[in-house]
């Protein structure tokens, strides 16, 4: 079964450069979302987009924008890199529409290991 | 604040032993409740789903169990073996919104089996 495609997988930037980061959802689901996993810390929650329009925002920086396109990939921009912004990057996504409440479960891309040095 | 807490944060057991890790959350308007495997350095593997209005749901060792009035989720796996030695985190997913809901993650149990 195809599951939630993540690119790069590495990449390893310089501080006050920018970033890209690219999902791929899971074909038919219509949530995506973006966390960001600090060593040693669970994922915290950046944004997410339903139907290609943002629902949801949480503790990303100004630095950082993310939008979701009409093929319903997803990308990450984030500029002004930080030594604090190495982390893994996850994207998920979910099929919110028509499901019965509750039952909308979250599958997880490999991440994209972002280093700045 | 909703919140979601994982405790221990750490669990070391021998092989065969049964293995429970615990989760709790301050806000019982949840949607679903998700356990999550994560290895080092990689992603989350999601383990088990509980809607809201479930108590328990079963997948070959797994067992999980949902206690919204106490705030509190339960993983159990039957006989552990040194391959189910990674980090488990549990989510909540919020009931604020029909659509885009997030999910709230736990800081983990890191598990160890040993031989």
């Amino acid at each position: 079964a195809a599951g939630v495609i993540q690119s790069p997988r590495h990449l390893i930037k310089e501080k006050r450069e920018t970033a890209t980061l690219k999902c791929y959802p899971i074909p038919r689901h219509d949530t995506v979302y973006w966390y960001q996993q600090g060593p040693g810390q669970d994922p915290q929650f950046l944004i997410s987009f339903y139907e290609k329009m943002q629902s949801d925002k949480g503790s990303i920086p100004d630095r950082f924008s993310a939008q979701q396109f009409s093929d319903y990939h997803s990308e990450l921009n984030m500029s002004s890199l930080e030594l604090g912004d190495s982390a893994l990057y996850f994207c998920a996504s979910s099929n919110q529409l028509g499901q019965p409440p509750g039952d909308t479960e979250a599958f997880f891309g490999q991440g994209t290991r972002l280093t700045v040095v | 604040k909703q919140e979601v807490t994982q405790i221990p944060a750490a669990l070391s057991v021998p092989e065969g032993e049964n293995l429970v890790l615990n989760c709790s959350f301050t806000d019982s308007a949840i949607y679903n409740l998700q356990w999550f495997r994560q290895d080092p350095g990689k992603g989350l593997t999601s383990l088990l789903l509980i809607q809201s209005s479930q108590r328990e749901q079963t997948s070959g060792r797994l067992n999980a169990s949902l206690d919204k009035s106490s705030g509190r989720s339960t993983l159990y796996i039957a006989a552990s073996q040194p391959g189910d030695s990674a980090t488990y985190l549990c989510a909540r997913m919020g009931k604020i919104k029909a659509a885009g809901n997030k999910l709230t993650f736990g800081g983990g149990t890191r598990v160890l089996v040993k031989p």
